[in-house]
């Protein structure tokens, strides 16, 4: 089965800033990889397909990169409503799995 | 506008059984393959099972293995997860999602609790 690492686990920056929260699998998936943001109490929100497809409706300071084994994805401006935790999962092949979170909280 | 709602959650005792539900409206649901996704209280995501949009093949996470069981109903527009032998461990709050092909997971229901316990 295929492991996805994020790191960091826990993240504190000011808006504005720029950040990035890297994705490792534990083999090459490709490009099949997504990232979605969850805000407390609510249901995931898909962000970025493919690696760097990003989903319609979502603002432009979102961005992902990445194949193989090694993904990133980067906030450019940090917005209050970015606040959230973020998740990186594969669907290169089943079993689909998640990565552990990382919590983008305010510094 | 395209949409799903679960339900069908509750509390149920250790070694009950549950089924849930999932809507889905406003898209061909026939035409896409369909997933359910949980989230322990406090925990991350975990993905549970999958479907095909013909319902005829299904996969499943080891921790549903041999104790849950996916399927849908495409004349009806909706999805199942049979739950069986429940553990304190399947405490969780269940989605359901829309997979776009081997892409993502890009509708997502508000999702339903499953609470085991005695």
């Amino acid at each position: 089965d295929i492991q996805l690492t994020q790191s960091p686990s826990f993240l504190s920056a000011s808006v504005g800033d720029r950040v990035t929260i890297t994705c490792r699998a534990s083999q090459g998936i490709s490009n099949y990889l997504a990232w979605y943001q969850q805000k407390p109490g609510k249901a995931p929100k898909l962000l970025i397909y493919v690696a760097s497809t990003v989903q319609n409706g979502v603002p432009s300071r979102f961005s992902g990169s990445g194949s193989g084994t090694e993904f990133t994805l980067t906030i450019s401006s940090l917005q209050p409503e970015d606040f959230a935790t973020y998740y990186c999962q594969h669907l290169s092949s089943y079993p689909y799995s998640f990565g552990q979170g990382t919590k983008l909280e305010i510094k | 506008e395209v949409q799903l709602l679960e339900s069908g959650g509750g509390l149920v005792q250790p070694g009950g059984s549950l089924r849930l539900s999932c809507a889905a409206s406003g898209f061909t649901f026939s035409s896409y393959a369909m997933t359910w996704v949980r989230q322990a209280p406090g925990k991350g995501l975990e993905w549970v099972s999958a479907i095909s949009g013909s319902g005829g093949s299904t996969n499943y996470a080891e921790s549903a293995k041999g104790r849950f069981t996916i399927s849908r109903g495409n004349s009806m527009n909706t999805l199942y997860l049979q739950m069986n032998s429940l553990r304190a461990d399947d405490t969780a709050v269940y989605y359901c999602a829309r997979l776009d092909g081997d892409y993502a997971m890009d509708v997502w229901g508000q999702g339903t609790t499953v609470t085991v316990s005695s």
